[in-house]
């Protein structure tokens, strides 16, 4: 069964580092997304991509995220200077986006900011 | 603002009980709605979804129950098993104008399953 993978599992960073996870969607599917879920919180969507550009992102997404789908295959997150607060578990899904609404979710890189 | 929460953040029930948990929404023009799954270290995995056009939609072993009128959604897992025990999130999302596939979260219940 076709799956959404992520690299790498765990990302340990300093502050004010850049750092950049990366996404295999499902090979089919058109929709991508990035979602955090900071420990012991819901799970918060943070952007929408398709067709080579952002659909929508939320607050949280400001000047220093930035999302990229490089090639036919990956779509990744930057973070341009992180800060202690980006801490957090990052996921990313995709979806056909054809009628289907389901997202499938990958298993997650956690970040942790020290 | 927008908002999706639980009423119950924990629920514990004997293995091949019925397990039933809840969740209240906010926004009226969100037109689906979809139960994930989530186990420890794992990503939220998809169970079942409903549009808002259905009071009601089955899968296997789960049921997912829309009452629009006061804007609540159940999932309903018969016969639970050890293997069920997880985090469920009920999720919103409105496939419209631009934003589309935007899920909206709620905190999550913690169901554990006894055997």
């Amino acid at each position: 069964e076709p799956e959404v993978t992520q690299t790498p599992s765990h990302q340990v960073t300093q502050m004010g580092q850049e750092v950049i996870l990366r996404c295999v969607p499902i090979s089919n599917h058109l929709y991508f997304y990035w979602y955090r879920q900071i420990l012991g919180q819901k799970v918060e969507f943070l952007v929408s991509f398709y067709n080579n550009e952002i659909s929508e992102k939320s607050e949280i997404f400001d000047d220093q995220f930035s999302v990229e789908r490089p090639d036919g295959s990956n779509f990744t997150l930057k973070i341009r200077s992180t800060k202690l607060e980006d801490s957090a578990m990052y996921f990313c899904a995709s979806s056909t986006g054809t009628g289907g609404v389901e997202q499938y979710f990958g298993p997650g890189t956690r970040l942790t900011v020290t | 603002g927008e908002s999706v929460g639980l009423h119950l953040p924990t629920l514990s029930v004997q293995e091949g009980d019925n397990s039933i948990i809840n969740c209240a929404y906010s926004n009226s023009a969100s037109d689906y709605f979809i139960w994930y799954k989530q186990e420890s270290g794992k990503g939220p995995q998809f169970i079942i979804d409903i549009r808002s056009n259905m009071d009601k939609r089955q899968g296997q072993r789960v049921t997912v129950l829309l009452n629009k009128t006061v804007k609540h959604l159940s999932l309903q897992i018969a016969a639970t098993q050890p293997g069920d025990s997880a985090v469920y999130f009920c999720a919103e999302g409105y496939a419209g104008g631009t934003s589309y596939g935007k899920l909206t979260f709620g905190q999550g219940t913690i169901l554990t399953v006894h055997p």
